[in-house]
């Protein structure tokens, strides 16, 4: 049961347009939602992230749009460099367990490949 | 402030074998997350550990454990080795559980031949 779903495998966009990264989830109690980049042989690097009473979150030539009602989040990068070009995954976070305390653990879609070209 | 340490970043196994990761968790830094990343399932969640005590488990068999000592530095173990146990192990460390932003380590890259 694949609850975040990145259904793009792979994005190919020309240096200094726009990047536009998608994700959807299906689990109504997420509340906190991250993307992460991630360079081969590295950990995923923290990008950006809003939580669920928000729709937009900005920092820099980043920015994240999460639409509840379609259960959808997306990642705008403009403009694109070369040197963003790596693994993406967007990560969801949140829910209740049966005591009551909410759920620390991230759920992650399977990542998009973006590649930049120059 | 050093980040996130995983020891060691490459090993080679065999089938049957057991494995010992170690995880040291970004100073004062008290929660530490583990994930396995593989090609075909992706960031795959296995625990969650704070002070000491394991707060959340993913869905993985019992032949993978792990703990946490009092210095937050953590620990996982895969016994019983499988093919399918080769990837990528990825440990993450924040403050206090369900903080925001987890902070992952480079990981360790497990072949299991």
């Amino acid at each position: 049961d694949q609850q975040v779903k990145q259904n793009s495998p792979s994005l190919s966009v020309q240096e200094g347009r726009i990047s536009i990264l998608n994700c959807d989830y299906t689990n109504s109690m997420f509340d906190y939602f991250l993307w992460y980049k991630k360079y081969p042989a590295e950990g995923p690097t923290f990008l950006i992230s809003i939580s669920s009473i928000k729709d937009k979150n900005e920092d820099g030539r980043f920015t994240v749009f999460l639409n509840k009602s379609a259960k959808h989040l997306s990642l705008h990068i403009v403009p694109s460099q070369p040197g963003d070009s790596a693994v993406y995954f967007c990560a969801a976070r949140g829910g209740l367990n049966a005591g009551g305390t909410s759920y620390g653990k991230l759920t992650f879609g399977q990542g998009t490949i973006l590649t930049v070209h120059p | 402030k050093a980040g996130v340490t995983q020891t060691p970043r490459y090993l080679i196994k065999t089938r049957g074998q057991q494995v010992t990761l170690s995880c040291s968790p970004i100073s004062g830094h008290r929660s530490v997350s583990w994930y396995q990343q593989t090609p075909g399932q992706g960031l795959q969640f296995l625990f969650e550990y704070f002070s000491e005590t394991q707060r959340n488990k993913g869905n993985f068999p019992g032949r993978f454990s792990g703990r946490q000592f009092s210095n937050s530095r953590s620990e996982m173990n895969v016994s019983t080795l499988e093919l399918g146990d080769s990837a990528l192990y990825l440990c993450a460390s924040s403050l206090i559980p369900d903080q925001e932003t987890q902070y992952f380590g480079p990981g360790t890259r497990l072949l299991v031949l």
